[in-house]
């Protein structure tokens, strides 16, 4: 239901965008993240937007370098990826916050993935 | 905020059952009953299997149970599969958490 594109190779200093299309029904009533793995094979949130796209939030380590943001009428979510470092490398997943989760505090569907290496 | 705490690995025979561990803070696992648990092979999307702790969403085999006692949740998968055989990772509410979210460090699980 989830489908993320965008991932590459790409140098230190470089930019991505990553897209996210959704072909399920009720869009624009969802949070959406952008979760990523990394080598390690951790998860972590890096960026999450609320359903009408009026508020976002980044983890730290992204916070002025990433942005995330939303087209309800497309059903697409975006991470536009600036100034990427080493650490940036990591599988990429768009997950989406369940409703039937108290405090938003799952994820109900996820995308596979799209791979992004920071590499010179 | 830190990870939460989990095994690296798991491991049992087939029809046997494996518990699964993911140890938090009272800040976090032992705040609420908002921890969920989620099943990845390699290639394809993670899939949520447990939530609020012990709920199953549509489709999910009584196979996977949660639980929690204390700062401590887990998972159990009763009757191994070869299927079951994927990385799991809980995942916990965690109100002082910018996401207001915190993942596990994951679990391989092998079926012998």
């Amino acid at each position: 239901q989830l489908l993320e594109s965008g991932g590459d190779v790409v140098q230190p200093g470089g930019s991505l965008r990553l897209s996210c299309a959704d072909s399920g029904l009720g869009f624009g009533s969802f949070v959406f993240d952008w979760v990523r793995q990394g080598p390690d094979m951790g998860l972590d949130c890096v960026a999450s937007i609320s359903a009408d796209g009026s508020v976002e939030s980044y983890a730290e380590s992204v916070q002025g370098r990433f942005s995330i943001s939303r087209d309800n009428s497309q059903k697409l979510v975006f991470l536009q990826m600036n100034s990427l470092r080493f650490e940036d490398t990591g599988l990429y997943f768009c997950a989406r916050r369940a409703i039937f989760c108290r405090r938003r505090s799952c994820f109900d569907e996820w995308g596979q993935g799209t791979p992004v290496t920071v590499s010179s | 905020q830190s990870a939460l705490t989990q095994p690296p690995s798991a491991s049992g025979s087939p029809g046997q059952a494996v518990t699964i561990s993911c140890a938090g803070t009272s800040s976090d696992v032992g705040d609420s009953n908002y921890v969920s648990w989620y099943q990845l092979y390699p290639g394809k999307a993670p899939r949520l299997i447990i939530y609020e702790v012990l709920k199953r969403p549509s489709g999910i085999p009584a196979r996977f149970s949660g639980s929690k006692s204390g700062n401590t949740a887990s998972l159990t998968v009763s009757g191994l599969q070869p299927d079951d055989e994927a990385d799991y990772y809980c995942l916990s509410y965690a109100r002082n958490n910018h996401f207001a979210v915190v993942f596990g460090t994951g679990t391989t699980v092998t079926v012998l």
